[in-house]
């Protein structure tokens, strides 16, 4: 049973440029939730995808966007990077209404 | 806005006793609650769950419980072991289909031998 998986593992790239992150849920989930975690902190919600759709948001600029497949996997895209776009990036996935949500391996983000 | 907080950054405990990590919540609309362990490079892993009908839920050396007067939680781990050195995140929801979790901040629990 596949768990959740991301990819890249690492990224570095510059202030403005525009990144691209990818996230395959665990089988039989179809919901997917992205999540912000800097260093020190508690991951913080970015939004969540449902039926190709973005269902609900959290406190993040239009910066930050994301796409939901038929397939149930999703993307995370942030454009004009900013220094403190640095963090770990976690995908989480659940089934419909269940509140439990599994997470990914995340993605390191570091913008220089 | 931390609607989830926990106030201990670390905790630090002796193997074989009990390890207690506590979190506060100020959303009276949170009705689902969480544990999760996170080890580095990798990401959070679910460890225990409670809804706000109960105030008890256990799974072998893990318990959590709720008292929704106080809107605290707490996890207790019996008897703690290295292995369980890691950041415990506990985190709050809301049931229904788009259920954003809320984050505390983390407690760093060690375990010695």
């Amino acid at each position: 049973d596949a768990g959740v998986t991301q990819s890249p593992t690492h990224l570095i790239k510059t202030r403005g440029q525009q990144v691209t992150l990818r996230c395959s849920p665990k089988s039989g989930h179809d919901t997917v939730s992205w999540y912000q975690q800097a260093l020190g902190q508690g991951p913080q919600f970015i939004f969540q995808y449902y039926e190709e759709e973005e269902r609900q948001r959290g406190n993040f600029p239009d910066r930050f966007s994301g796409h939901q497949y038929p397939n149930y996997s999703s993307e995370l895209n942030v454009n004009a990077l900013l220094l403190g776009d640095s963090a770990l990036y976690l995908c989480a996935s659940s089934f419909r209404d269940r509140q439990t949500q599994y997470f990914g391996p995340g993605t390191r983000l570091l913008v220089l | 806005d931390q609607q989830v907080k926990q106030n201990s950054p670390s905790l630090s405990v002796q193997e074989g006793r009990i390890s207690i990590l506590n979190c506060d919540y100020t959303n009276s609309m949170f009705d689902y609650f969480l544990w999760y362990k996170k080890y580095p490079a990798e990401g959070p892993t679910f460890l225990i769950s409670i809804s706000s009908i109960k105030d008890k839920n256990e799974d072998g050396r893990f318990t959590v419980f709720l008292n929704k007067s106080a809107k605290h939680l707490s996890l207790h781990i019996v008897p703690s072991q290295p292995g369980d050195s890691a950041v415990y995140f506990c985190a709050a929801t809301t049931t229904g289909l788009f259920n954003d979790m809320r984050f505390g901040a983390g407690t760093r629990l060690t375990v010695k031998p």
